[in-house]
């Protein structure tokens, strides 16, 4: 089973900050936050990932707070093609375990 | 960019048929995996490959499964004899390193249809 906690749904207006919330309190030292996310019927998508620290890349930021038990995935401006299930995952090895992630939904 | 393929993307087969789907991985990475995601359900880990054996795989990839590299581009996954249950997008995905950072790569999936 998954080892994070997402809420099952979001609203966020278009032109907005999504900021999608993620529990992993039981993660472990080694283990990564990786963010993905799924556009309807087409395959998962890398978005971003870190260890310890806040990281932001092309597509969204990523916070962890200091005890690294949640996390915070934002996307600084909404558009309606961010729609999608976005999944938040702790690993340390070579599988995914998708949990069933939040669906987030952009509205105009 | 670079970017994982999948063919077909769509496969309709009767029931107790055998299926291979078909993978491009990028090419300079070096694990590859199976996923399959039933409709409505989670994205769920079949089988990770790496140096051409099977590094792990899950309880649903059974003795009916099973996974080649047949040359140096393509990653297959064999389904010997369909059930109806095996209906399901599968996603092919690719990743440079293994353990750790570990950003996997999915392809756009092949929609398979047992009847």
């Amino acid at each position: 089973d998954a080892k994070t906690t997402q809420p099952t749904s979001m609203d966020c207006a278009e032109g907005r900050a999504a900021n999608l919330p993620c529990n992993h309190s039981t993660i472990s030292g080694n283990e990564y936050v990786y963010w993905y996310r799924q556009i309807h019927s087409q395959g998962p998508q890398y978005i971003i990932h870190g260890l310890k620290n806040n990281e932001t890349n092309e597509m969204a930021s990523l916070i962890i707070t200091e005890d690294r038990k949640s996390s915070t995935l934002i996307l600084p401006h909404a558009t309606l093609r961010d729609t999608a299930v976005y999944y938040c995952i702790s690993q340390a090895v070579d599988k995914i375990i998708f949990g069933k992630g939040t669906r987030l939904h952009i509205l105009p | 960019e670079p970017e994982v393929t999948q063919t077909p993307s769509h496969q309709v087969t009767q029931m107790g048929q055998e299926v291979i789907l078909r993978c491009v991985p990028i090419s300079n990475h070096l694990y590859f995996y199976w996923y399959r995601q039933i409709l409505g359900q989670k994205v769920e880990f079949l089988v990770s490959f790496y140096n051409n054996e099977i590094s792990e795989k899950s309880e649903i990839f059974d003795d009916q499964f099973s996974v080649e590299r047949p040359d140096g581009s393509n990653f297959t996954l064999k389904i010997r004899s369909t059930k109806l249950e095996d209906s399901a997008m599968y996603f092919c995905a690719s990743s440079k390193t293994g353990t750790g950072y570990n950003e996997q790569f999915f392809g756009p999936g092949t929609r398979l249809t047992v009847l």
